[in-house]
């Protein structure tokens, strides 16, 4: 069975600070992994994806995760975060077989 | 950029009514999905689709029925609805082809049964 978890519901951070927000992931084969993020009343939109091969994995607006087979783990991080990074972040998993698998999803906060 | 569509955006209901939730995508994607979002339970899989005329049930399925009476319409059911189905509900839809797998997400509906 698949899941996803995300240990931490709520991650306040100050403007210009670098970033980390945590996903583990369970699965029976090493599954294809997501960072999605959803701004007030919107969609879920995708920041970037892995598949295989060169483990940290680069997405749009700065934002990198990076994959650890050995820890199930699939962080994502930025160097420095802006105040438009405030969102809700949802790690994500996919056996291969038609359907995603979320994580509760992390509430960022960026102070000013 | 794909796109898809939710309608309405936002739904009062009354218990016991009939509600029906609507999705079309311009994408021509074979899967659509209808996943409801409540606070510390992130996004839970109600039913899914693989095409026209076809409806899967998903982790969550009971006291919600679905439709896939076209490629770019999915409609998602709720013949007696209820106040613990008060959620948003977003559909999606995509492709799972080698390297392309990504869901495209709708703006969502807000759904309240009084």
């Amino acid at each position: 069975a698949q899941s996803v978890t995300q240990p931490d519901a709520r991650v306040t951070v100050s403007e210009g600070a670098s970033l980390q927000l945590r996903c583990k992931y369970s699965s029976s084969v090493t599954p294809y992994l997501f960072w999605y993020v959803q701004y007030p009343r919107q969609g879920l939109q995708l920041l970037l994806k892995y598949y295989s091969g060169d483990p940290v994995v680069q997405g749009v607006n700065g934002f990198e995760a990076e994959f650890s087979k050995s820890n199930s783990s699939f962080h994502l991080r930025k160097a420095s975060v802006h105040w438009s990074d405030s969102a809700v972040y949802f790690c994500a998993v996919t056996p291969y077989n038609n359907r995603i698998f979320f994580g509760d999803g992390t509430q960022l906060v960026v102070k000013p | 950029e794909a796109a898809v569509t939710q309608s309405p955006r936002n739904k009062v209901a009354v218990t016991g009514g009939k509600v029906t939730l609507s999705c079309n995508q311009t994408n021509n994607h074979n899967n659509m999905y209808w996943y409801r979002q409540d606070t510390g339970h992130g996004l839970r899989l109600i039913h899914y689709s693989y095409g026209a005329g076809s409806t899967e049930k998903g982790d969550i399925p009971d006291g919600y029925k679905a439709s896939r009476p076209s490629q770019e319409n999915f409609s998602l059911i709720l013949e007696l609805a209820t106040p613990s189905q008060t959620s948003v509900y977003f559909c999606a839809s995509g492709e799972f082809s080698l390297s392309n797998e990504r869901l495209f997400f709708g703006h969502g509906t807000k759904l309240s049964v009084l």
